[in-house]
C-alpha cells in the first residue's frame, strides 16, 4: 500500500537548467497538490490538479513554472531556467475525488538545489 | 484569502506539557489540521478539528474555537523525539487544499 511517491529525492541543477519533479499519488487518488517549502519556513501552496486538469494554480509563479497531471503517469512539476531562489523542498500530496474526510498525506519531497 | 499565525519557536523540558497556539483569519473554513515535521522530512498528520472542542489522541490533543479563529495543539509528557516543527493548516471550503502557517519549531530539552 504505497503512499505518495516523489522522485528524485534530491536534485541538483545549475542556474539556467530545467528541473522536473515527479509525483505519483496514492492508489485511487486522482487529486494532486504541490507545495514548496523554503528553508525554515512553512509550506506554500503552488498548484492543485486533477487528471488532465489544473484546478487552482494561484500559488504558481507566473513565469518558468508549470505543472501537469496526465491521464497516464505521474504528475510533473517543471521549472525552466532555474535560479538560486528556486532552491527549496517541493512536496506533493494526493487525495481521493472530492473527499473532505481524510487529511492530505505528503510524499517525502524533492529537495532542489540550484548552484 | 487566508492568514494563519503561530509562534516561530518554543522551548520546553522533557516530561513537561507544551501548548502551541494558532490563530487564523480565513474566507472559508472546513477544518483545521496539525502536522509534525522533523528536519528534512515530510510533514506527517497529527490531528484534525472541524467542530469546536477538544480532540484527544494519546499524548497529543488539539482544540478549536471557530468563533475566535483559534486552535491549539497540546503535547503532554514531552519526549526528546518531539523536537520538530508543528504546522497549523486550514482547509478551505473548496475541497482538500490546505493553507499552512509558518510552523512552530519546538525544542525539547533534557
Amino acid at each position: 500500500n504505497a503512499g505518495v511517491m516523489q522522485n528524485p529525492r534530491h536534485l541538483v541543477r545549475r542556474r539556467g537548467q530545467e528541473a522536473r519533479l515527479r509525483c505519483s499519488p496514492m492508489k485511487g487518488h486522482s487529486h494532486v497538490y504541490w507545495y514548496r517549502q523554503l528553508p525554515e519556513e512553512g509550506l506554500k501552496f503552488m498548484v492543485y490538479l486533477q487528471k488532465e486538469n489544473i484546478i487552482d494554480e494561484s500559488g504558481m509563479p507566473k513565469e518558468r513554472f508549470s505543472a501537469e497531471f496526465p491521464k497516464e503517469g505521474p504528475s510533473i512539476l517543471r521549472i525552466q531556467q532555474v535560479v538560486r531562489g528556486d532552491s527549496a523542498a517541493y512536496f506533493c500530496a494526493s487525495s481521493p475525488p472530492r473527499s473532505t474526510g481524510p487529511p492530505l498525506h505528503f510524499g517525502n519531497g524533492t529537495r532542489l538545489t540550484v548552484t | 484569502g487566508q492568514n494563519i499565525d503561530q509562534p516561530t519557536e518554543m522551548t520546553a523540558t522533557e516530561g513537561a506539557i507544551v501548548q502551541i497556539n494558532c490563530t487564523y483569519q480565513t474566507s472559508g473554513f472546513n477544518g483545521l489540521f496539525w502536522y509534525q515535521q522533523h528536519a528534512g522530512e515530510a510533514p506527517t498528520f497529527l490531528s484534525y478539528n472541524v467542530l469546536d472542542g477538544l480532540e484527544e489522541k494519546g499524548r497529543f490533543s488539539s482544540f478549536l474555537s471557530r468563533s475566535k479563529g483559534y486552535s491549539y495543539l497540546l503535547l503532554k509528557e514531552l519526549q526528546m523525539k518531539d523536537s520538530a516543527s508543528y504546522l497549523c493548516a486550514v482547509r478551505d471550503n473548496a475541497g482538500n487544499m490546505l493553507t499552512f502557517g509558518g510552523g512552530t519549531r519546538l525544542m525539547v530539552k533534557p
